[in-house]
């Protein structure tokens, strides 16, 4: 069955870093999230990604965020200088369009120190 | 007033019980409902779609009354293996919506023997 896939699976860097976030979508799927969860919290939208470009994003997903999906197959999360409450699992999903379930990826685990 | 709210719990159960979760949302645009189940530090895993006839997946069993804007689990001859963070979630539908996700923060079950 295919999954999405994230990677790494464990991210350390230090406040001030960028850090990249790599997810692999299904392969036939269209539209691409990004969701985060705080420890102890719960799953929040970031952004979503259609057809090359931002669809929808929440107020989280600020300057210091951006997504990319430079090759046709993986989807990234870039955080340009890292805080300390950026420290989350971060998780990826796909779907084929807007009215079929979504698939979440198994999540980077970020922690800034 | 939370988008989508659940009980926290816990819910502490002996194996074979019903049990039965809450989950209430604000926003009247909603359109689909989704059950969620999340093991520890893991991706939230599509339980089960939630329709307007109630739908039923074994032992679960998801029921939507739009009317009050309530959604229900509930799950018959608890296992061990039951034992998780379940997780509501809304979706929106159409006008500047692409699907993203709206999440209760999870009611935590354990099962014990």
């Amino acid at each position: 069955e295919p999954e999405v896939t994230q990677t790494p699976s464990h991210q350390v860097t230090q406040m001030g870093q960028e850090v990249i976030l790599r997810c692999v979508p299904i392969s036939n799927h269209l539209y691409f999230y990004w969701y985060r969860q705080i420890l102890g919290q719960k799953v929040e939208f970031l952004v979503s990604f259609y057809n090359n470009e931002i669809s929808e994003k929440s107020e989280i997903f600020d300057d210091q965020f951006s997504v990319e999906r430079p090759d046709g197959s993986n989807f990234t999360l870039k955080i340009r200088s890292t805080k300390l409450e950026d420290s989350a699992m971060y998780f990826c999903a796909s779907i084929l369009t807007v009215g079929y379930e979504q698939y979440f990826g198994p999540g980077t685990r970020l922690t800034v120190t | 007033r939370k988008e989508v709210e659940q009980d926290p719990g816990p819910f502490n159960v002996p194996e074979g019980a019903t049990v039965a979760f809450n989950c209430t949302y604000s926003n009247s645009a909603s359109q689909s409902f989704f059950w969620y189940r999340q093991d520890c530090r893991k991706e939230p895993k599509l339980l089960m779609s939630v329709y307007s006839s109630g739908n039923e997946d074994g032992r679960f069993t998801a029921q939507l009354n739009r009317a009050s804007q309530y959604i229900s689990l509930l799950i018959r001859d608890s296992k061990l293996s039951d034992s998780a963070t379940y997780l509501c979630a809304a979706k929106n539908a159409g006008g500047t919506s692409y699907g993203k996700l709206t999440f209760g923060q999870g009611t935590i079950l354990t099962v014990h023997p």
